[in-house]
């Protein structure tokens, strides 16, 4: 079946410019995450949601950042006014339900690679 | 697609042999512990999990130890092929929560 797909692959912007990645995860998963992960690093939470909801969105940078998930399946990462510093892979992985406690396997995207100029 | 691990710790191992892969984490009140394997390009992809109430855990050629009396977590992989070339990461999680923290990796490299 279909995994997690992200769009688009690469993305390169210039400082100051704002961006959307999207995140379409496997059908019938409530659970979400974004991550950021840059070169040799792993990945670093940003947000997460359930359903609709972001339930924790502690990892988010700055308010430049910001996500949504408005029917509780396809999600966006927006960050506004970018700067080279953003300049990452951003990740996306969804499960069937997370409870906190005892989770189910979180299925990765490939990512979106973002450079800013 | 992004090139991961380039400045990472590198373990490599002749085809055939077993792998041992260490992983230190952070916090204390973490109960819940995976290991990921990333190949250049591709996300990470889940390979084997353990509960704080076990120290150990085997799947197919992997095994998972838990110390955590240490804080000590490790990923042995048995016979390891060529295939098993990638980054591996550990992440651990606290109950309660849904931040997973990740480790900062090891290449492994597997010679033929």
């Amino acid at each position: 079946g279909a995994g997690v797909s992200q769009t688009p692959s690469n993305k390169v912007t210039e400082k100051g410019k704002y961006v959307e990645l999207r995140c379409d995860p496997i059908s019938g998963h409530t659970a979400l995450y974004w991550y950021r992960q840059s070169l040799g690093q792993g990945p670093e939470f940003l947000i997460y949601f359930q359903g609709t909801g972001a339930a924790d969105d502690s990892g988010l940078p700055n308010d430049r950042f910001f996500a949504v998930r408005p029917e509780g399946s396809v999600s966006t990462l927006k960050i506004q006014r970018t700067e080279r510093g953003d300049s990452a892979v951003y990740l996306c992985a969804s499960s069937y339900v997370t409870s906190g406690r005892y989770t189910d396997t979180q299925y990765f995207g490939p990512g979106t690679r973002l450079t800013v100029l | 697609g992004e090139s991961v691990g380039l400045h990472l710790p590198t373990l490599s191992v002749q085809e055939g042999d077993n792998s041992i892969i260490n992983c230190a984490y952070s916090n204390s009140a973490s109960d819940y512990f995976i290991w990921y394997k990333q190949e250049s390009g591709k996300g990470p992809q889940f390979i084997i999990d353990i509960r704080s109430n076990m120290d150990k855990r085997q799947g197919q050629r992997v095994t998972v130890l838990l110390n955590k009396t240490v804080k000590h977590l490790s990923l042995q992989i048995a016979a390891t092929q060529p295939g098993d070339s990638a980054v591996y990461f550990c992440a651990e999680l606290t109950s309660g929560t849904y931040k997973y923290i990740f480790g900062t990796g090891t290449r492994l490299k597997v010679l033929a």
